[in-house]
């Protein structure tokens, strides 16, 4: 298994341009969702979703996009950049059925800057 | 509201040193409490978990024991070692499929 993976690694934009950040994974799982990790804010919860066509907002959604037609893919979409939306963006997925066991798999990050 | 709130670093602390890293949470019901942890570069990996009150935790010479009376899960390690340098996360779940709640992160450097 591949795991959760991410692409891009690094991602540069000016601002109000647009971009998709993918995510996916390979284990089946239905619960996925969106953070980004700023310097001193921890880990803030972006968007989620509980299966395919089902997804939600989490602590800051403005700005973001997401939809899930896949179990499989996640991706997350700016859809005009602003500075702030600089930040180190991860996507996870949880397993089904005990799911208070809780366990979530991140994927690698996406580095992206906005100038 | 649930949240989950852990000492401010960084911590430094010599190699075979023990370590604690605080954590105190707030949440409703009977929470699942977890450390995750983030080497340079790298996403979050789970280190340990606890589901219910008085369970330990525990993983790669880490401990954390699941505390309701003081709603607390504090991390500790007897011997650190510099491959322990790292930013440690305590989480929560509340329930079922409810998002993570995650606190601010600890960076710890281990000195040789």
């Amino acid at each position: 298994n591949a795991g959760v993976t991410q692409t891009p690694k690094f991602q540069v934009l000016k601002t109000g341009q647009s971009m998709t950040l993918q995510c996916a994974q390979d284990m089946n799982h239905e619960y996925m969702s969106w953070y980004r990790q700023d310097p001193g804010m921890g880990l803030r919860l972006i968007h989620y979703s509980v299966g395919a066509g089902i997804t939600d907002q989490g602590e800051v959604p403005n700005g973001y996009n997401v939809s899930r037609s896949t179990t499989e893919d996640f991706p997350l979409r700016l859809l005009s950049a602003a500075p702030s939306q600089t930040s180190v963006y991860f996507c996870a997925s949880r397993p089904p059925g005990l799911a208070l066991s809780g366990e979530q798999f991140f994927g690698p990050g996406t580095r992206l800057t906005v100038l | 509201g649930n949240s989950v709130t852990q000492m401010e670093g960084p911590v430094t602390l010599s190699e075979e040193a023990f370590l604690t890293i605080n954590c105190t949470y707030t949440a409703t019901g009977y929470p699942s409490l977890f450390w995750y942890v983030q080497y340079p570069g790298e996403g979050l990996q789970l280190l340990l978990k606890a589901t219910k009150a008085d369970d330990k935790g525990s993983n790669k010479g880490f401990e954390a024991t699941y505390r309701k009376e003081t709603t607390s899960f504090h991390l500790e390690k007897g011997s650190v070692q510099v491959s322990d340098s790292a930013v440690y996360f305590c989480a929560l779940t509340p329930s079922g499929n409810t998002p993570l709640v995650f606190g601010k992160g600890t960076r710890l450097s281990v000195i040789a």
